[in-house]
């Protein structure tokens, strides 16, 4: 099993639409979750950090389930400029570094 | 999060040749590292640049082949030595602040070994 596991998509949707993007880790003593956008041909960007206790930024609802080992990101009323590709990042030992990064889950929104 | 720049943007070189990579902050940071992007892959940590110490290389990557340095908390170089073909990628910095574990990204430097 890869340690950090995502759909690749493409995801397909059309402008306002909800879109969700599913993430399974290996690890579980893993500690910290993230999601990081990264557009073509750009560098990853921090989108948001994922908490036990799920948070919220604006349109986006990123939530983790420990039991399951999954994490998964939402997206209401997707706009134009979302399409990107949304990388689920995972540290599996807690410390400075050892980030481990998904392949990423290709979005596309379409007018 | 920081101001990273890489230089260069991008290059194309040959096989047998090496290539060094800058990467420069805008600020003091504790941690920073060298990540590898192959086409259609996820990053790969190369490894992670120590300020006034040897840099620590993860599984699959050697010091002869990934010379790193760090002579400040605000710049490090990664040189991709005696290239390859299968060394076309390409490669991003990376720092951590030390104010939790995210990470903010150099904008990457494209390499082509033809």
């Amino acid at each position: 099993r890869k340690e950090v596991e995502q759909d690749p998509g493409p995801f397909n949707v059309p402008e306002g639409a909800t879109v969700a993007f599913n993430c399974t880790y290996s690890n579980s003593a893993s500690q910290s979750f993230f999601w990081y956008r990264q557009d073509c041909r750009k560098e990853p960007k921090l989108l948001m950090s994922v908490y036990s206790s799920g948070n919220e930024d604006g349109r986006f609802t990123a939530q983790l389930n420990r039991a399951s080992q999954y994490i998964s990101l939402l997206i209401r009323d997707s706009k134009l400029s979302d399409s990107a590709t949304y990388l689920c990042v995972v540290n599996p030992r807690g410390s400075q570094g050892n980030l481990i990064f998904g392949k990423g889950t290709k979005l596309s929104v379409k007018p | 999060s920081a101001v990273i720049s890489q230089k260069p943007s991008r290059d194309i070189c040959q096989r047998g040749t090496s290539l060094t990579i800058q990467c420069q902050v805008d600020s003091q940071v504790t941690m920073m590292f060298w990540y590898r992007q192959q086409p259609g892959q996820s990053l790969t940590l190369i490894a992670t640049a120590n300020q006034g110490s040897e840099a620590t290389y993860e599984s699959g990557f050697v010091i002869d082949k990934f010379p790193i340095s760090r002579p400040n908390l605000t710049f490090s170089t990664l040189t991709v030595s005696n290239m390859s073909p299968e060394d076309s990628s390409i490669y991003l910095c990376s720092v951590d602040k030390g104010q939790g574990d995210e990470q903010f990204f150099g904008p990457g430097t494209r390499l082509t070994v033809l």
